[in-house]
């Protein structure tokens, strides 16, 4: 139990697109969702924590308007990365948080999706 | 001086060895231990999950918390080379505005060679 999917695993873009990418709980329902993003040999950083029902709470440095997220159910969160741009490229990672309360204490990770933008 | 910090190793270990992975924290506030496994291009893989202090044994997984000292182990017995990968240590509080949100180690690089 506890899976998390990503799709898709791997996109190339053209500079200037925008591209989503879709997280869902596969046999739990989750409010709560984060967004990772991470580099090369380096561990993970928050971008922003998704919950159903209302506004992502964005870290610290971390441009809402360029990376949006829409949690629209309680099994899926997407991440629009607008306008991309070669810096953009990178690993990113979702997690999601069970509502269940017996396996509530941790995040089950998602496979990640490796974005390449050209 | 990061909240969490984690030797990035490269660590390389014969098959067969003993190994130990450690993480050290500052925030007194973490209640919750985890340690995650992620091999290349993949997302992180839950190994090890412990609430306070003590110990928790999964098979060949043993992970430690020792809150006084504010330092996690996992040790992993008898060691193959498909345990060659990162692992991550991870940590959060009990709750309050940044429930569910994990503080990350950096990190340690495994290789386990025949």
């Amino acid at each position: 139990g506890a899976v998390v999917s990503q799709h898709p695993s791997r996109v190339i873009c053209k500079s200037g697109t925008s591209v989503k990418i879709e997280c869902r709980s596969l046999d739990f329902q989750a409010t709560t969702m984060f967004w990772y993003r991470q580099f090369p040999k380096q561990s993970l950083m928050l971008m922003a924590t998704s919950n159903e029902g209302s506004k992502a709470t964005y870290e610290q440095g971390v441009e809402k308007d360029k990376f949006l997220i829409n949690h629209a159910s309680l099994t899926l969160s997407t991440l629009t990365v607008t306008s991309a741009h070669p810096e953009d490229s990178s690993f990113y990672i979702c997690s999601a948080v069970p509502d269940d309360s017996n396996m509530r204490d941790t995040q089950y990770f998602g496979p990640g999706t490796r974005l390449t933008v050209l | 001086q990061k909240e969490v910090e984690q030797d990035p190793g490269p660590l390389s270990v014969p098959e067969g060895a003993i190994v130990s992975l450690n993480c050290t924290y500052s925030n007194s506030a973490f209640q919750y231990f985890m340690w995650y496994r992620q091999y290349s291009r993949k997302g992180p893989e839950l190994l090890m999950y412990t609430y306070s202090s003590g110990n928790k044994e999964d098979g060949r997984f043993t992970a430690q918390v020792d809150k006084s000292s504010k330092y996690i182990s996992l040790f992993i017995r008898d060691s193959q080379p498909s345990d060659s990968a990162t692992y991550l240590c991870a940590m959060r509080g009990a709750g309050g505005t940044s429930y569910g949100k994990l503080t990350f180690g950096q990190g340690t690089i495994l290789t386990v060679h025949p």
